[in-house]
């Protein structure tokens, strides 16, 4: 199996902020990588494809960079709406598998 | 849009079976585009692919679980379902639906999930 990693484990920022998170795959899975969004109690939802591409209806404040192993999720400019945790999926191979996530909380 | 709504009992008893179904509303089941998939998650932890069920009948599940899971379909009724037997305390999760876009492999929309407990 393809082992994903997430870093920092969780970030404590305030709204306005420049987040970053990074994710790791353990092999190269060219861009076969999404981002997800998921709130306490609700469903992942999918914010990034292909690594960069964005989904529709999420805001251009949200970016995803990388291939290879190395992956990067941006927010801009941290809104109240995005305090949740997120993680990030590999698409290359099965059993397709998700990092640990990232918590993004108040500060 | 497409809605997916999953449903079934809250409690498991160890050593039975688990049983839930996938409602999807908004658009047909049979799709050569998408396929339909089933994940889980453990109160406070990530998120485990269950496995995924195209309507053509073709299924991949997660080798931690294959031994123990089907999936399957009911074009009649829009639905799909997932099945896991000889369920333990582990299996005690969350547990989602979601559409798969084919040849892509990531997932939305998703079912808002649903909780089953595996006690006595």
């Amino acid at each position: 199996d393809i082992q994903m990693t997430q870093s920092p484990s969780s970030v404590s920022a305030s709204v306005g902020d420049r987040v970053t998170i990074t994710c790791q795959a353990s092999r190269g899975i060219s861009s076969w990588l999404a981002w997800y969004q998921q709130k306490p109690g609700k469903a992942p939802k999918l914010l990034i494809y292909g690594a960069s591409t964005l989904q529709s209806g999420v805001p251009s404040r949200f970016s995803g960079s990388g291939s290879g192993t190395d992956f990067t999720l941006t927010i801009s400019s941290l809104q109240p709406e995005d305090f949740a945790s997120y993680y990030c999926q590999q698409a290359d191979s099965f059993p397709f598998t998700f990092g640990p996530g990232t918590k993004v909380d108040i500060k | 849009q497409v809605q997916l709504q999953e449903s079934g009992p809250g409690l498991v008893q160890p050593s039975q079976t688990l049983s839930l179904t996938c409602t999807v509303s908004g658009d047909s089941i049979t799709s050569d585009t998408y396929y339909w998939t089933w994940f889980r998650q453990p109160a406070g932890k990530g998120l485990e692919w269950i496995g995924r069920l195209y309507t053509s009948g073709t299924t991949n599940y997660n080798p931690s679980l294959r031994s123990r899971v089907t999936i399957s379909v009911d074009t009649s009724k829009n639905q799909f379902s997932l099945k896991l037997n000889s369920v333990t305390a582990a299996d005690t999760a969350v547990y989602f639906c979601a559409r798969g876009r084919s040849s892509q492999d990531w997932f939305d929309p998703w079912g808002q999930g649903t909780l089953v407990t595996v006690s006595s």
